[in-house]
């Protein structure tokens, strides 16, 4: 069954630096990656994602991320970080077919002014 | 509907009581997925409906739950004899047939067992 790790549960960047949140993910085939934030007290929303192609993705708020399938990992980056970015980020892998979308644990992101 | 739409909103109940949570998905979206966080925690998936194949349902964590989904319309997840630790937010998803589509989420149910 497919899983994903998101080692770290907090990073913290001060604002203008680059972030970088990091997944790694296990599938038997190949994977469909996903990226999404969740701001307090509202849902999740999508940022970017993997089908395949061009390994570097780009996505909403200035966000992207690197497919790396010999090191399966789905990093996301943003060159500058916004205070505004502070959210908790969860990287999720589907495997094609019929399978379901599965979460890692998520990861605190706290940009500092 | 113009996204996912889940009801209640809130929900609080007696420890012991039946709970049955609504999901209305996307219109036209075949996959439908529930998760459940609990407060500062990950998504734990629960279970995973697609068009009209056998649920996904290797994410339920005890047989007090269960879910039901009408063609790939409307789905409800129910929680009989409810338990404290069953207090989370449940969220529900939809995505479209092919499976490279990303998965839109309602605001979930807020339930709390006291």
């Amino acid at each position: 069954a497919q899983s994903v790790a998101q080692p770290e549960d907090q990073v913290n960047v001060a604002e203008g630096n680059p972030l970088t949140v990091k997944c790694t993910y296990s599938v038997s085939g190949n994977p469909y990656l996903f990226w999404y934030v969740q701001y307090p007290n509202r849902g999740l929303q999508f940022l970017l994602k993997y089908i395949t192609g061009d390994n570097l993705v780009k996505g909403s708020y200035g966000f992207e991320a690197e497919f790396n399938k010999s090191q399966t990992s789905f990093h996301l980056k943003k060159p500058s970080a916004l205070v505004s970015d502070s959210a908790l980020y969860f990287c999720a892998v589907r495997e094609r077919g019929n399978t379901p979308l599965v979460f890692g644990k998520g990861t605190r992101l706290s940009v500092i002014a | 509907g113009a996204g996912v739409s889940q009801s209640p909103s809130n929900k609080v109940t007696e420890k012991g009581k039946d709970v049955e949570l609504r999901c209305d998905p996307i219109s036209g979206h075949t996959a439908l997925y529930w998760y459940r966080q609990r407060l500062g925690q990950g998504l734990e998936f629960l279970i995973y409906f697609q068009g009209n194949s056998a649920p996904d349902k290797s994410g339920l964590p005890s047989d007090r739950f269960s879910a039901e989904r009408t063609g790939e319309s409307v789905s409800t997840l129910t929680i009989q004899r409810t338990q404290q630790e069953d207090s989370a937010v449940y969220l529900c998803a939809s995505s479209g047939r092919t499976g490279t589509g990303e998965a839109f989420f309602g605001q979930g149910t807020r339930l709390t067992v006291v």
